[in-house]
């Protein structure tokens, strides 16, 4: 079954330096894309980066990037230069295979908190 | 409107009410999701419509009846809830496609609590 999971239930780092949330998967499927998603305190699920099973380079958005590493898989996310407005949730999701849908399975999330 | 959006924001409810949850999504997509996000746990995915045809009812149980009349709206209809139903009720769309990353768009949630 597949399975994502997420090891760091809280994680703490102070403005403007970098900090690696880590997130493993689990699957039999070569194919397959993982996801990170931020959650404020709003609710809201924020779509952040995304990596497919097939992406030669790692992912990058902004001050995102997405450490792939499909031998180990695991798909950490790296946070540059913390603001406090990136205090939050964030949730590693990986999708299913295509087949006329997009199935996401989420991990239990890590609360990352920004000190100044 | 842009987005995802979902209303209520906050629904107080009993055991032996019934009410809606709306969601609506303003990006042309052609499909949509319900989730719930308990406390601790991570968010489960409990109904899926692809096109307007549900795709997925991931044992949800009965109380809870999705509707999608089309591809912009999305409901979920409540009737005899328990108390360990109360949680925050997600909302996505995405448009699926076979390549790309078809990532979801999340509207900001219905909290439900049930009394």
């Amino acid at each position: 079954a597949q399975k994502i999971t997420q090891t760091q239930p809280g994680m703490f780092v102070q403005e403007k330096e970098a900090v690696t949330l880590d997130c493993t998967y689990d699957t039999s499927d070569p194919s397959y894309g993982l996801f990170w998603y931020k959650q404020p305190s709003s609710g809201e699920m924020i779509f952040l980066i995304y990596q497919g099973s097939y992406d030669q380079q790692n992912a990058t958005e902004g001050r995102y990037s997405l450490n792939f590493q499909k031998a180990r898989k695991s798909a950490n996310l790296v946070i540059s230069a913390s603001q406090l407005g990136d205090s939050a949730m964030y949730f590693c999701a990986m999708r299913e295979p295509f087949y006329n849908t997009d199935k996401l399975i989420f991990g239990t999330g890590t609360r990352l908190q920004v000190f100044p | 409107e842009t987005g995802v959006t979902q209303t209520p924001r906050h629904l107080v409810m009993g055991m032996t009410n019934k009410k809606s949850l709306k969601c609506e999504q303003h990006l042309g997509h052609n499909a949509m999701y319900w989730y719930k996000q308990s406390a601790k746990k991570p968010l489960e995915l409990m109904f899926v419509y692809n096109f307007k045809e549900q795709t997925e009812n991931n044992s949800v149980p009965s109380r809870f009846s999705p509707e999608c009349p089309n591809s912009s709206h999305l409901f979920l209809h409540l009737h005899t809830l328990q108390p360990e139903d109360s949680a925050l009720y997600l909302c996505a769309s995405s448009q699926v496609a076979q390549e790309g990353s078809n990532e979801q768009f999340f509207g900001p949630g219905t909290r439900l609590t049930v009394l």
